[in-house]
């Protein structure tokens, strides 16, 4: 079946522009995640979405981020007004609702802020 | 606080050769952990999960164990292939419950020379 898809696929922005960043998870899987993974970095929890729960943001690193799961499927991750230290490449992933927790990655947007 | 190593940061042998990446984290009160694998420009892909009442787990040439008490993972890969060059990350999932925040390693990069 269809695994994790995500879009853009590369996005070059200038600094002070707002971006979008799309989601679409594995059909029937409950939670869905958001991380960032900077050059020589490792990955960086961003944001969690499970069901109809009130998502975990608590890895968001500042309020000009933030993140929309739509019905509980698509989920949208906004920055605002993008710094250049915002640059990595953001991934995506989602989990069925077995108790594993087991994730599947999308290929992730590389996000470059000129 | 959980955190995750990786040892070696990259490793280079010849095709054919069995070897082991290491993985290590400070907390043993782990639900589970988690082996990917990652090739340049794209995302991450799911190899083994071992819950924290399990030992081993295995698939095709790749084999993981898991000593919670020592706070220690390896994996495994037999007879390794060029295919097989890429980096490999290392995930616990902490404790038990509902949290479902990974903590990364670094990765170590592998590359398998023909």
């Amino acid at each position: 079946g269809a695994g994790v898809s995500q879009s853009p696929s590369n996005k070059v922005t200038e600094k002070g522009k707002d971006v979008e960043l799309r989601c679409d998870p594995i059909s029937g899987h409950t939670a869905l995640y958001w991380y960032r993974q900077s050059l020589g970095q490792g990955l960086e929890f961003l944001i969690y979405f499970q069901g109809n729960s009130a998502p975990d943001k608590s890895g968001l690193p500042s309020d000009r981020f933030s993140a929309e799961r739509t019905g509980g499927s698509v989920s949208t991750l906004t920055i605002q007004r993008t710094q250049q230290e915002d640059s990595a490449v953001y991934l995506c992933a989602s989990s069925p609702p077995s108790g594993r927790n087991e994730q599947y990655f999308g290929p992730g947007t590389r996000l470059t802020v000129t | 606080k959980q955190e995750v190593t990786q040892i070696p940061a990259a490793l280079s042998v010849p095709e054919g050769e069995n070897l082991v990446l290491n993985c290590s984290f400070t907390d043993s009160a782990i639900y589970n952990l988690q082996w990917f694998r990652q090739d340049p420009g794209k995302g991450l892909t799911s190899l083994l999960l071992i819950q924290s009442s399990q030992r081993e787990q295995t698939s095709g040439r790749l084999n993981a164990s898991l000593d919670k008490s020592s706070g220690r993972s390896t994996l495994y890969i037999a007879a390794s292939q060029p295919g097989d060059s890429a980096t490999y990350l290392c995930a616990v999932r902490p404790g038990a419950g509902n949290n479902r925040k990974l903590i990364w390693g670094l990765g170590t990069s592998l590359a398998v020379n023909p």
